[in-house]
């Protein structure tokens, strides 16, 4: 079975520092991975995946995400947060050898960015 | 942009009524979801509609609920019973063909049953 974790409840950066928001994941085959962020009272966005290729991916917003497959990790990274980035990021896996029919959501983690 | 609609943004409903949430997938896309959120935290897959059947659903998805996609362009999500546990934001999505595609969502019904 497919599942996906996100250790972190919250995280809190100062702006113009470096973000990081940390995803685990667990598949039985090749895992496709995403990353999606919510602000409030709307839909979930995709902001980018990794499905095969270079370990580090680049999506929406300046983010970007590493892909690690021996530490079975997928975290999202910024190299500068904005205040604008504050928001609910969900990471999520889909296991292609599953059928690849559902794609699975962490808990969320909440980013918080101080001006 | 395409968008995915959801209709309506919010339905109150008494506990053992119906309801039917509307949803109007992105006109090129073939595969098609509903989720749903409680408290604003874990969304949590409820099922997964390909070529007009079911491909996969979760436990949550039990005889009270099932989907229809009744012409070609909605889609639907109907909970024939409902109780006080299933209020919470529901989310349609939807997404291209080919199974690397990132999913549309759209912006969700909170449905509250009182």
């Amino acid at each position: 079975a497919q599942s996906v974790a996100q250790p972190e409840d919250q995280v809190n950066v100062a702006e113009g520092n470096p973000l990081t928001v940390k995803c685990t994941y667990s598949v039985s085959g090749n895992p496709y991975l995403f990353w999606y962020v919510q602000y409030p009272n709307r839909g979930l966005q995709f902001l980018l995946k990794y499905i095969t290729g270079d370990n580090l991916v680049k999506g929406s917003y300046g983010f970007e995400a590493e892909f690690n497959k021996s530490q079975t990790s997928f975290h999202l990274k910024k190299p500068s947060a904005l205040v604008s980035d504050s928001a609910l990021y969900f990471c999520a896996v889909r296991d292609m050898e599953a059928g690849g029919f559902k794609t699975i959501f962490g808990a969320g983690t909440r980013l918080f960015v101080k001006a | 942009e395409p968008e995915v609609t959801q209709t309506p943004s919010h339905q109150v409903t008494q506990m053992g009524q119906e309801v039917i949430l509307r949803c109007v997938p992105i006109s090129n896309h073939l595969y098609f979801y509903w989720y749903r959120q409680i408290l604003g935290q874990k969304v949590e897959f409820l099922v997964s509609f390909y070529n007009n059947e079911i491909s996969e659903k979760s436990e949550i998805f039990d005889d009270q609920f099932s989907v229809e996609r009744p012409d070609g362009s909605n889609f639907t999500l109907k909970i024939r019973s409902t109780k006080l546990e299933d209020s919470a934001m529901y989310f349609c999505a939807s997404r291209e063909t080919g199974s690397g595609y990132g999913y549309t969502f759209g912006s969700g019904t909170r449905l509250t049953v009182v």
